[in-house]
């Protein structure tokens, strides 16, 4: 079956020092990859997306994301963590060519402490 | 920017009624999306919607639930007989094109079905 796996509920991390956020993923095919965020009472946001190219790739807010294909992970980056950062995150795949839904995981909260 | 916008943002009905969810997608995408996440769960997929068809559901998007794009700018998700398990925040979507196109989403609505 198709998932998306993030293993950690929650992440702790000091403001000011590098932050990981996992993601591993188990579909057929070419994967379309993305990671989202959501702050309290508000929408999912797009924050970068992986279709092709250059296994390391840049987004919002200073994020970015390593893809891996032989360890079929997508973990989600930032240098510095800022006590903004806060929020919940979502790891989505969107399978292949043939569909447009998007598999999430079940989201990864990350709590920076000043 | 462009935003994807839900209304209402709270809808309280009771077991058995019928509840139409509304948005209004970014003005030039093609694809449409509904998404629903139950308190605590990961957020899943309900159906898309491309050239005034479904053209994806998946298996809780069952004959309890429709969509339809009135006019050219709404986009519309109905439950006709809720249920309280149908409690959940529902959250519409659009991308300007498939495959590895950005799903951008609204605020969410969320149903509390009593």
């Amino acid at each position: 079956a198709q998932s998306v796996a993030q293993p950690e509920d929650q992440v702790n991390v000091a403001e000011g020092n590098p932050l990981t956020v996992k993601c591993t993923y188990s579909v057929s095919g070419n994967p379309y990859l993305f990671w989202y965020v959501q702050y309290p009472n508000r929408g999912l946001q797009f924050l970068l997306k992986y279709i092709t190219g250059d296994n390391l790739v840049k987004g919002s807010y200073g994020f970015e994301a390593e893809f891996n294909k032989s360890q079929t992970s997508f973990h989600l980056k930032k240098p510095s963590a800022l006590v903004s950062d806060s929020a919940l995150y979502f790891c989505a795949v969107r399978p292949g060519f043939n569909t447009d839904k998007l598999i999430f995981g079940t989201g990864t909260r990350l709590q920076v402490f000043p | 920017e462009p935003e994807v916008t839900q209304t209402p943002s709270h809808q309280v009905t009771q077991m058995g009624q019928e509840v139409i969810l509304r948005c209004v997608p970014i003005s030039n995408h093609l694809y449409f999306y509904w998404y629903r996440q139950i308190l605590g769960q990961k957020v899943e997929f309900l159906v898309s919607f491309y050239n005034n068809e479904i053209s994806e559901k998946s298996e809780i998007f069952d004959d309890q639930f429709s969509v339809e794009r009135p006019d050219g700018s709404n986009f519309t998700l109905k439950i006709r007989s809720t249920k309280l398990e149908d409690s959940a925040m529902y959250f519409c979507a659009s991308s300007e094109f498939g495959g590895p196109g950005v799903a951008f989403f609204g605020q969410g609505t969320r149903l509390t079905v009593v």
